[in-house]
This record gives C-alpha cells, structure tokens and sequence, in this order.
C-alpha cells in the first residue's frame, strides 16, 4: 500500500530497555521527520533526515538514535528507554518543503 | 524563533455553524502553511497546503487564508458537521529552516448535532 507506516502501533517496555520504532514511506520523499505528542507539549521533533545517510537533530533528540540507510525507511531507537519517553509517536515525510504526510503514529509506554 | 499559536484551543458550535479556526506566527518570512486534521487515537491528516506566494486554498466545504504580512492564517468551515469533530493543527515551514515545521497545539472542535 502506499503511503507511510509505523510500527509497531502499541508497545509496552521497561525502562533501561532499547527500542526501534520503525518508519516506512512509499513516495521516496526526500525529507522525513520523527516527532513525539505530549499532553501539554504538542508536537515536539525529536529528529529528521533530508536524504539518506543524512539526519539532523530537532528539538528534543536526547536518548533517541535515528538512521536512514535508504531513502524509505527512517527507524528510532530508544537506546536505554525512560519513563518521561512514554509518549505518541509520529513519522512523517515530505518532498523538499512541500505537504507533510504523517503515519498513523506509536503509543509507546514504558514502565 | 518561529512561534505558532492557535486561539481558541478548544471550540464548540452547534451543527450547520460556520466556524473560523486561527492561526498566528511571529516568523512572517515562511515557505508554506499546513492544516491537518487529527482524530482522537489517530495520526495527522493533511487538509489544505498554502504556499508562501498564495492568499487561500479551498477544498470542499473548507477555505484556508494566509496574511503573511500579519503573520495569520484562518481556517474557514463552513456548515459544520458532527463529523468535523476533531483537532485541528496548524503547521508553519519557515523560509530558514531547512524542512523543518513549526506546530501550533490545536484548536479542539466539537460540533453538537
């Protein structure tokens, strides 16, 4: 199907564990974005990638780890998860300044 | 830095209103301004895309303004439904930032049938 999916959608950790959130878009968007959704906060990003083996920080990147070995696929990794990064995540992709698209996001919960 | 903000935050209107959701931000120097529409439990849906060069956009019962000038930018809805119930955001892409946009936190309508 076209379009951009994440998985997993729920998922349940424990704190100190790692975690990859997985991110995949069909359109070969140049751009792609990792945003987390807080009750208070809005939508932070946390990081985002202009191409492959290209990524950038955003507003809230500690204790998170991204990569973009190809132009599709765009993971986050929790390197050692916390409870303050229970959270929504969101993936979303772009060609160069154009209409974001978002996926359907991941309801992370660690305890 | 760009600051987006959406006022009301949350909105409630009998069905058949017309309604306006706003939209304000300080950095006028923008590439583009991005409504979306988010349901409870769900992901953001792209409504309506104004480029910096246009002044409105519309589709369907939806109409998006841009004052660049003023820094604004309104979402008209017209005859409201049950079904519009949702969140509304809006998103701000500055002329600087390298692909990255700003959210406003949302105006949360419900429309009472």
């Amino acid at each position: 199907d076209a379009g951009i999916t994440q998985s997993p959608r729920y998922k349940i950790t424990e704190t100190g564990r790692q975690v990859t959130l997985m991110c995949h878009q069909t359109w070969s968007h140049s751009y792609m974005f990792w945003y987390r959704q807080d009750l208070g906060h809005g939508l932070r990003l946390i990081y985002y990638s202009a191409a492959a083996d290209i990524t950038d920080k955003g507003e809230v990147p500690d204790g998170y780890v991204v990569s973009r070995s190809k132009t599709e696929n765009f993971p986050l990794t929790l390197e050692s998860a916390t409870r303050s990064q229970t959270s929504v995540y969101f993936c979303a992709s772009s060609e160069s300044r154009s209409e974001a698209f978002f996926g359907q996001g991941t309801r992370l919960t660690v305890v | 830095k760009q600051e987006v903000t959406q006022i009301p935050a949350a909105l409630s209107v009998p069905e058949g209103e017309n309604l306006v959701l706003n939209c304000s931000f300080t950095d006028s120097a923008i590439y583009n301004l991005q409504w979306f529409r988010q349901d409870p439990g769900k992901g953001l849906t792209s409504l309506l895309l104004i480029q910096s060069s246009q002044r409105e956009q519309t589709s369907g019962r939806l109409n998006a303004s841009l004052d660049k000038s003023s820094g604004r930018s309104t979402l008209y809805i017209a005859a409201s439904q049950p079904g519009d119930s949702a969140t509304y955001l809006c998103a701000v892409l500055v002329l600087t930032n390298a692909g990255k946009s700003t959210f406003g936190d949302g105006t949360t309508l419900t429309v009472k049938p």
